[in-house]
């Protein structure tokens, strides 16, 4: 069936490294992918879209990179900050699906 | 402007209950959509509805349902509550229904409901 889903549970670096979140889909038909983070307690936040007619697109301190032909997508910050430590989910806009999500934690 | 609210933030039923949840969306959204999000996972899809009408279901059983006023806000509602019901409930609008308008959803603070 499809599925969203990302590779990895939990991700450690450190202060001014930067991370590298990864997600796989299986819908061949996904044209919008959303990336979100959350934060204990609160509801997810947006962080930065791609749909697919792109490979690649930058907002401030993250990319999201697509590789359609893999189904495959990631997200990275730059120089993470302990503010970055959440829990971070993609999202298959067509019906909203999301992966479990990977738990980011920066040590300082 | 203010975000998308839900209320109550926190919420204790006992098994069998009967439980309402609200969310306002973001003024100007007119479609509310709800999930839950069940400890340690991703949120899970449960409905969608714009214009008052339902649009979208997730394979959620028919204790639960929704609906939406001439407002835009939105009520969840969950009969004959089960332990397995406990989770955060997250409130999410938008200015359509139609994801192919590729456009993103925001997400409110969520309620959280236990149930014992």
């Amino acid at each position: 069936g499809e599925s969203v889903g990302l590779h990895l549970p939990t991700l450690s670096v450190q202060e001014g490294d930067n991370s590298i979140i990864n997600c796989a889909y299986s819908n061949s038909a996904s044209d919008y992918f959303i990336w979100y983070k959350q934060e204990s307690g609160k509801g997810p936040q947006f962080i930065i879209d791609i749909r697919s007619n792109m490979d690649k697109r930058q907002g401030q301190r993250v990319t999201v990179l697509l590789n359609k032909t893999v189904k495959h997508l990631s997200l990275q910050i730059a120089a993470t900050q302990p503010g970055d430590s959440a829990v971070y989910f993609c999202a298959e806009s067509n019906d909203m699906r999301f992966g479990a999500g990977t738990r980011l934690t920066v040590k300082p | 402007d203010a975000g998308v609210t839900q209320s109550p933030t926190h919420l204790i039923k006992t098994r069998g209950q009967h439980v309402t949840l609200r969310c306002s969306p973001i003024s100007g959204h007119k479609s509310v959509s709800w999930y839950q999000q069940v400890l340690g996972q991703g949120p899970q899809f449960i409905f969608q509805y714009y214009e008052k009408e339902e649009r979208g279901r997730g394979n959620f059983p028919d204790r639960f349902s929704a609906r939406q006023f001439p407002n835009y806000s939105s009520e969840l509602n969950v009969n004959a509550l089960l332990l397995g019901d406990s989770a955060l409930y997250l409130c999410a609008s938008r200015d359509s229904w139609t994801s192919a308008l590729q456009e993103t959803q925001y997400f409110g603070p969520g309620t959280r409901l236990l149930v014992l």
